[in-house]
C-alpha cells in the first residue's frame, strides 16, 4: 500500500490528452513539492517534472505538471506511442520523515 | 555527462551482508546529497536511503532502519550502501540517484542503472 496513491493502468490513443493523478496528505503532497518519474520498459527512471511544474531541459511541453492542496497531476498532451511506460509521483513526507513513491501508473497507448 | 554506475550486487543467502557501490561521474559529487532507491521485481520504486553532501546527515527507510548502512567517499567520487542481515524482501534492483542539491531533501535527478540484489537460500 503506498503512501501516495496513483491510478493503476489508464490508455489513450495518439495525440489524446491523459491526466495521471497523484493523491496524498497534507504531510507530504500538502506541505512539500511533487516530482514525477518516467521509466520505460526495461530502463532506469528518469527525472520529468520537478518542484510540481518544472520540465528539466530536454522534456518535451506536452508533459505537464500541476499541484493542488494534497493532490498533484501530470497531463500528457499529444499522446504519442514512446510515452507508454510507467509514471511515479514522490514527494517527502514531514511525518514518516522520508521519501515517498505513488504505487505508480502503468500508461498504454493503444 | 552525468554517470552513475552501481556495482556489488549479486545473489546472497539471507542473514548475510552484501555492499553495494556507486561510482559518480560528470559533476562535483562532493556538493550533492546522494540517495539509493530500490525496485522489487514488478514492483515500484521504494526510497531507501539518503546522505547529504558531507556525510553529516543520513535518514533511512523504516525497512531497512538499522541493518543498511549508507555512508560515501567524496575523495573517492563513492556513495556506498553496506546491507546486514539482509531478508527475502530486501530482493530488489538498487538505483543509485543523484540529488539536485548538497541537502537530501532536494529530488532524484539522475539515476543509475541498477544493481540486481537477491536474497535467497
Amino acid at each position: 500500500q503506498s503512501v501516495l496513491a496513483q491510478p493503476p493502468s489508464p490508455s489513450g490513443t495518439p495525440g489524446q490528452r491523459v491526466t495521471i493523478s497523484c493523491s496524498g496528505s497534507s504531510s507530504n503532497i500538502g506541505s512539500n513539492t511533487v516530482n514525477w518519474y518516467q521509466q520505460l520498459p526495461g530502463t532506469a527512471p528518469k527525472l520529468l517534472i520537478y518542484n510540481n511544474d518544472q520540465r528539466p531541459s530536454g522534456v518535451p511541453d506536452r508533459f505537464s505538471g500541476s499541484k493542488s492542496g494534497t493532490s498533484a497531476s501530470l497531463a500528457i498532451s499529444g499522446l504519442q506511442s514512446e510515452d507508454e511506460a510507467d509514471y511515479y509521483c514522490a514527494t517527502w513526507d514531514d511525518r514518516l520523515n522520508g521519501w515517498v513513491f505513488g504505487g505508480g501508473t502503468k500508461l498504454t497507448v493503444l | 555527462e552525468v554517470q552513475l554506475v552501481e556495482s556489488g550486487g549479486g545473489l546472497v543467502q539471507p542473514g548475510r551482508s552484501l555492499r553495494l557501490s556507486c561510482a559518480a561521474s560528470g559533476f562535483t559529487f562532493e556538493n550533492y546529497a546522494m540517495h539509493w532507491v530500490r525496485q522489487a521485481p514488478g514492483k515500484g520504486l521504494e526510497w531507501v536511503s539518503s546522505i547529504n553532501y558531507n556525510s553529516g546527515r543520513t535518514n533511512y527507510a523504516d525497512s531497512v532502519k538499522g541493518r543498511f548502512t549508507i555512508s560515501r567517499d567524496n575523495a573517492k567520487n563513492s556513495l556506498y550502501l553496506q546491507m546486514n542481515s539482509l531478508r527475502a524482501e530486501d530482493t530488489a534492483l538498487y538505483y543509485c540517484t543523484k540529488a539536485d542539491s548538497s541537502g537530501y531533501l532536494s529530488y532524484f535527478d539522475y539515476w543509475g542503472q541498477g544493481t540486481l540484489v537477491t536474497v535467497s537460500s
